[in-house]
């Protein structure tokens, strides 16, 4: 199957700054790629969609002036936490998908934020 | 909010089938029955998919209903790193949610 990547893994910051999380399709150009949330022993959360040379989609509740996305090239999306607290700690995940035929979308390993 | 019903947890014995089961009856013409699994702390896992026919691929089959309002996933021989949780998506292009799944346990 397709190759996703994010980096980093893990980041532990300080309250208040901002982090960046980069999701990479390594073998296949992404059109859509999607952003989840998941908090212990839950589900994974949406919380935008995101199309190439678009502005990201959010869903409700989710503040895009805190979660920052930008899907500039095929290849890579960012997703900035800016002025991070510590509820913003969270295990985030990527998907991304080539937007041909039925689009599977293939998921990041994710990206464990502490936020002290 | 998911499109999907799952029962909260299954337990398999290992090396026998596991059905897990998926209730869906708000699907429209155009969406996706998609199956994903999660191992502790990692991405989902892409499974298999399908829109009404039955599928089958390496890693298990996919059978859907004539009226497509349920589907199950079968995992013919489970072993025990089979062991996660299995998520059920409803999905059309730009929406992809994930219900609260079935958290699979297999036994040796």
């Amino acid at each position: 199957g397709a190759v996703v990547s994010q980096h980093p893994s893990r980041v532990i910051c300080k309250s208040g700054t901002s982090v960046k999380i980069e999701c990479r399709s390594l073998d296949f150009q992404a059109t859509t790629m999607f952003w989840y949330r998941q908090f212990p022993k839950q589900s994974l959360m949406l919380m935008a969609t995101s199309n190439e040379g678009s502005k990201a989609t959010y869903e409700q509740g989710v503040e895009k002036d805190k979660f920052l996305i930008n899907h500039a090239s095929l290849t890579l999306s960012t997703l900035t936490v800016t002025s991070a607290h510590p509820e913003d700690s969270s295990f985030y995940i990527c998907s991304a998908g080539s937007g041909s035929g039925t689009d599977t979308q293939y998921f990041g390993p994710g990206t464990r934020l502490t936020v002290l | 909010d998911a499109k999907t019903t799952q029962p909260p947890s299954m337990d398999c014995a290992e090396g026998r089938a596991a059905n897990l089961p998926c209730n869906h009856s708000t699907i429209s013409g155009n969406e996706y029955v998609y199956w994903y699994r999660q191992i502790h702390s990692q991405g989902p896992q892409y499974i298999i998919h399908g829109l009404k026919n039955n599928e089958t691929n390496e890693m298990a089959s996919l059978i859907i209903t004539e009226d497509r309002k349920s589907s199950t996933l079968i995992l013919p021989h489970a072993t025990l790193r089979d062991t996660a949780v299995y998520y059920c998506i409803v999905r059309d292009y730009n929406d992809m949610r994930f219900g609260a799944g079935t958290r699979l346990t297999v036994k040796p």
